[in-house]
């Protein structure tokens, strides 16, 4: 069965760095999604993407954080400069075309220090 | 601005007996709705789904119900197992532009005692 899937699982960086974080969303999904789980929270939309360009992003998507589809079928955010209220499980989804589900992967736990 | 929410944190139901998880939300222009559950480090697993033209859906031991004029849905799980332990997500999208992001609520920890 296709899934989505995220690397690193887990990453520690130190306040200021820049991370970057990777996703391979399922090959015939058009659709592609960043949200975060602050622990102990909800998750939260980050951006969608669609057609190689930003549909839509939260008030939490500033500056710091761009989205990118390098190739075919990498899907990548990057935060330039880390702050420690970044740390959080990032999760990339990816939906077909039409309404239907988004499928998440299993997240990404970036830890800043 | 909570869009939806899910006011009970956590669910004890006994193995065999039917779970039954609420959702509230108050955006009318959501027309699509979904159940995730969500084990610990790892990601939402989809469920089911509803649209807004709809009241009811089933999938094996899973329906999801919507009530729009009260802007309230329900998973019912029968018969409960102990597998079915997890966090549970409800989750809503839809408006003008809809780029299909999901709002999602605080969920429900379900615990399914044997």
């Amino acid at each position: 069965e296709p899934e989505v899937t995220q690397t690193p699982s887990h990453q520690v960086t130190q306040m200021g760095q820049e991370v970057i974080l990777r996703c391979v969303p399922i090959s015939n999904h058009l659709y592609f999604y960043w949200y975060r789980q602050i622990l102990g929270q909800k998750v939260e939309f980050l951006v969608s993407f669609y057609n190689n360009e930003i549909s839509e992003k939260s008030e939490i998507f500033d500056d710091q954080f761009s989205v990118e589809r390098p190739d075919g079928s990498n899907f990548t955010l990057k935060i330039r400069s880390t702050k420690l209220e970044d740390s959080a499980m990032y999760f990339c989804a990816s939906r077909r075309e039409g309404v239907g589900e988004a499928f998440f992967g299993q997240g990404t736990r970036l830890t800043v220090v | 601005d909570q869009q939806v929410k899910q006011n009970s944190p956590s669910l004890s139901v006994q193995e065999g007996r039917i779970s039954i998880l609420n959702c509230d939300y108050t955006n009318s222009m959501f027309d699509y709705f979904l159940w995730y559950k969500k084990y610990p480090a790892e990601g939402p697993t989809f469920l089911i789904s509803i649209s807004s033209i709809k009241d009811k859906n089933e999938d094996g031991r899973f329906t999801v119900f919507l009530n729009k004029s009260a802007k309230h849905l329900s998973l019912h799980i029968v018969p409960s197992q102990p597998g079915d332990s997890a966090v549970y997500f409800c989750a809503a999208s839809g408006g003008s532009g809809n780029t299909g992001k999901l709002i999602f609520g605080q969920g429900t920890t379900l615990q399914v005692k044997p």
